[in-house]
C-alpha cells in the first residue's frame, strides 16, 4: 500500500509565476490536508478538503492560493503569482474518514523555491 | 484560539540515555487529542505517540512515554535508551475532538534533537 504521494519534491519557480503542487492520498482516502511550513517554523493547516469539496480554507491565504480535490485524480495545491515568501515546504496529509480519532498520514512534502 | 509552544529550540542526549521534550498548549476546550511527531531529514512526518485528552493514564509506545498533566496543560515527551535514529526534529501537535472538529492540527515550532555515540 503506498502512502501519500507529493510531487514534485522540489520545485523551484521564479517570481510571477505559477506553482501547482501535487497530492496523492493513501488509496481509498478522500480526506486531504494541506499544511506549509516555513523556516524555523512547524506546520501550519492551510486547507481540508473531501472529493470535490472544500470543508474548510480557514488557513489558506485569500489572494493567489487555490486547492482542489477532483473526483478522479490528485489534489492540486495552485500558487499563481509566487512571491519569495512563498518559498517553503507544503505537505499533504489524508485520512479515511472525518472523526478526529482518524490517523492522518503524511507525504514527504513539496520544497518549494522561489528566485 | 488554542496555541501550542515548544520552547526548547534544540536538545542534545548521549545515546543510550534519556531526554524529555518539553511541550505546552493552551486551549478552552476539554475534548481534544495531543500528539507527538517526528520529522527526520528526509521530511517524512512520523506520528510518534498520542494522547486523548479524556484518558488520565499517560500513553506509552516502546521507549516513548508522555508526562501528561491537564490541569497545567502540559505535554512532555520521554524518550528512553536513546538511539541514533532518534535524532530528527519533534513536533507537539494539537486536535480539537468537539463535534464538528476536523483533523485540523496546530503544531509547536519544534524541538531539534540530537543523538550523541
Amino acid at each position: 500500500n503506498a502512502g501519500v504521494m507529493q510531487n514534485p519534491r522540489h520545485l523551484v519557480r521564479r517570481r510571477g509565476q505559477e506553482a501547482r503542487l501535487r497530492c496523492s492520498p493513501v488509496k481509498g482516502h478522500s480526506h486531504v490536508y494541506w499544511y506549509r511550513q516555513l523556516p524555523e517554523e512547524g506546520l501550519k493547516f492551510m486547507v481540508y478538503l473531501q472529493k470535490e469539496n472544500i470543508i474548510d480554507e480557514s488557513g489558506m491565504p485569500k489572494e493567489r492560493f487555490s486547492a482542489e480535490f477532483p473526483k478522479e485524480g490528485p489534489s492540486i495545491l495552485r500558487i499563481q503569482q509566487v512571491v519569495r515568501g512563498d518559498s517553503a515546504a507544503y505537505f499533504c496529509a489524508s485520512s479515511l474518514r472525518h472523526p478526529t480519532n482518524e490517523k492522518l498520514f503524511f507525504g514527504s512534502g513539496t520544497q518549494l523555491s522561489v528566485l | 484560539a488554542q496555541t501550542v509552544t515548544q520552547s526548547q529550540p534544540e536538545m542534545s542526549v548521549q545515546e543510550a540515555e534519556t531526554v524529555t521534550l518539553s511541550c505546552t498548549y493552551d486551549t478552552s476546550e476539554s475534548d481534544y487529542y495531543l500528539f507527538w511527531y517526528k520529522q527526520p531529514p528526509s521530511r517524512q512526518m512520523i506520528l510518534v505517540i498520542r494522547q486523548e485528552a479524556y484518558k488520565q493514564q499517560n500513553a506509552t509506545e516502546n521507549r516513548f512515554s508522555v508526562n501528561f498533566q491537564k490541569a497545567a496543560k502540559s505535554f512532555s515527551l520521554k524518550i528512553s535508551d536513546s538511539q541514533l535514529g532518534d535524532a530528527a526534529m519533534y513536533f507537539c501537535a494539537y486536535r480539537s475532538d468537539y463535534g464538528g472538529a476536523t483533523n485540523k492540527l496546530i503544531f509547536g515550532t519544534g524541538t531539534l534533537l540530537a543523538v550523541q555515540p
